[in-house]
């Protein structure tokens, strides 16, 4: 059971260049999620799903954006990075919201990304 | 709006030391609580968890136990192993707009030495 992969791992960009950062899983779960995690600030949600079609922003959205054609993936998009971006990003998901909120989120194993 | 604090590290103990890791939470409804760790390198994964006033969590020897009266969840261990070193991360899970909303602390980093 793969559980949440993200990929890549590492990244390094240029100031200005796109990227996406791709996240699948593979446990039927509704509600999706990214964070990033910088040092001294936890983690903090950019933007999340709560199902296919259905997208909403979180604390940190400003220069991401995400989709959410199917179950399954839920890609974060940066259009022009900055070196602000340069942080720790998680991918996570849970069952759904209808099951209240006591279920647990599943995370992804990060990706490092630079920029430069 | 949610809020969780956690007291701040890094936090360094011997081995076979007692660990307790403080946290207290702000909600406005009926959360349930977790604490999340992160070995080096790695993604969270879920310690332990409380869903309801006064229940107990545990795992791998660790314990927290939810304290509606002082809005605590604080993490305790008997006797830390080398193995332990990790960010312990507490959270909580409330509803927000009819979603589940997931507010984590700031993190506590441990390292046991032998």
């Amino acid at each position: 059971n793969a559980g949440v992969t993200q990929t890549p791992k590492f990244q390094v960009l240029k100031t200005g260049q796109s990227m996406t950062l791709q996240c699948a899983q593979d446990m039927n779960h509704e509600y999706m999620s990214w964070y990033r995690q910088d040092p001294g600030m936890g983690l903090r949600l950019i933007h999340y799903s709560v199902g296919a079609g259905i997208t909403d922003q979180g604390e940190v959205p400003n220069g991401y954006n995400v989709s959410r054609s199917t179950t399954e993936d839920f890609p974060l998009r940066l259009l022009s990075a900055a070196p602000s971006q340069t942080s720790v990003y998680f991918c996570a998901s849970s069952p759904g919201t209808g099951r209240g909120v006591d279920t647990e989120a599943f995370f992804g194993q990060g990706t490092r990304l630079t920029v430069v | 709006g949610d809020s969780v604090t956690q007291m701040e590290g890094p936090v360094t103990l011997s081995e076979e030391a007692f660990l307790t890791i403080n946290c207290t939470y702000t909600a406005t409804g009926y959360p349930s609580l977790f604490w999340y760790v992160q070995y080096p390198g790695e993604g969270l994964q879920l310690l332990l968890k409380a869903t309801k006033a006064d229940d107990k969590g545990s795992n791998k020897g660790f314990e927290a136990t939810y304290r509606k009266e002082t809005t605590s969840f604080h993490l305790e261990k008997g006797s830390v192993q080398v193995s332990d070193s990790a960010v312990y991360f507490c959270a909580l899970s409330d509803l927000g707009g009819g979603y589940q909303k997931v507010t984590f602390g700031t993190g506590t980093k441990l390292q046991v030495i032998p």
